[in-house]
């Protein structure tokens, strides 16, 4: 029914890791999957759209990939500003749990 | 360049009503699938509700149901969300999206 399970719900790491987040879709959705980066008080940043595509102003640490109907958010090198929490969505439905990146 | 611009929401009381209205431009707006997701400060967002783009087909969340019905008018490139029975749990801040782009969004508040 186009839900997407999202794993971890939290992630501890420490600058300059490189951190990996997945999603799993119940079903294919091609590559119809969005990546959102949301600190608080603040409305969800697109990072990532059509599973790979990074967002323009983004940067390049961050990347998309699929799978089948597994996608993964990969941060190469995080930095100080990357501690947040992360979401994934399938276009017009469900979000993922959501990820909360915090400092070991 | 797209742009979804949200309105409509305000206070209204438990049980009460509220239509919500998206404004479209920017993009052909009858080729594509909307929806609506709502997001309370400090949780996750949650996805509410979506229209195919000829509006034969919609979809809702389950706690919405019976009582959220979304629509569209692709003449006046318009989304819809209109909400009965509302409830204290539906207070949110409601946005329109199209694939991976929102709009500013707008506040609902049930209270009495």
């Amino acid at each position: 029914d186009g839900q997407m399970t999202q794993s971890p719900s939290t992630l501890s790491a420490s600058v300059g890791d490189r951190v990996t987040i997945t999603c799993r879709a119940s079903r294919n959705i091609d590559n119809y999957l969005a990546w959102y980066q949301q600190k608080p008080g603040k409305a969800p940043k697109l990072l990532i759209y059509g599973a790979s595509t990074l967002q323009s102003g983004v940067p390049s640490r961050f990347s998309g990939s699929r799978s089948g109907t597994e996608f993964t958010l990969t941060i190469s090198s995080l930095q100080p500003d990357d501690f947040a929490t992360y979401y994934c969505q399938q276009y017009n439905s469900y979000f993922g749990g959501g990820t909360k990146v915090e400092l070991k | 360049e797209v742009d979804l611009v949200e309105s409509g929401g305000g206070l209204v009381q438990p049980g009460g009503s509220l239509r919500l209205s998206c404004a479209a431009s920017g993009f052909t707006f009858s080729r594509k699938w909307m929806s609506w997701v709502r997001q309370v400060p400090g949780e996750g967002p949650e996805w509410v509700a979506y229209i195919k783009p000829d509006g034969s087909e919609t979809s809702y969340v389950d706690s919405v149901k019976g009582r959220f019905t979304i629509s569209r008018d692709n003449a006046k490139k318009s989304l819809y969300l209109q909400m009965s029975s509302l409830r204290a749990e539906d207070t949110a801040l409601y946005y329109c999206l199209m694939d991976q782009y929102w709009g500013r969004g707008t506040l609902v508040t049930v209270s009495s």
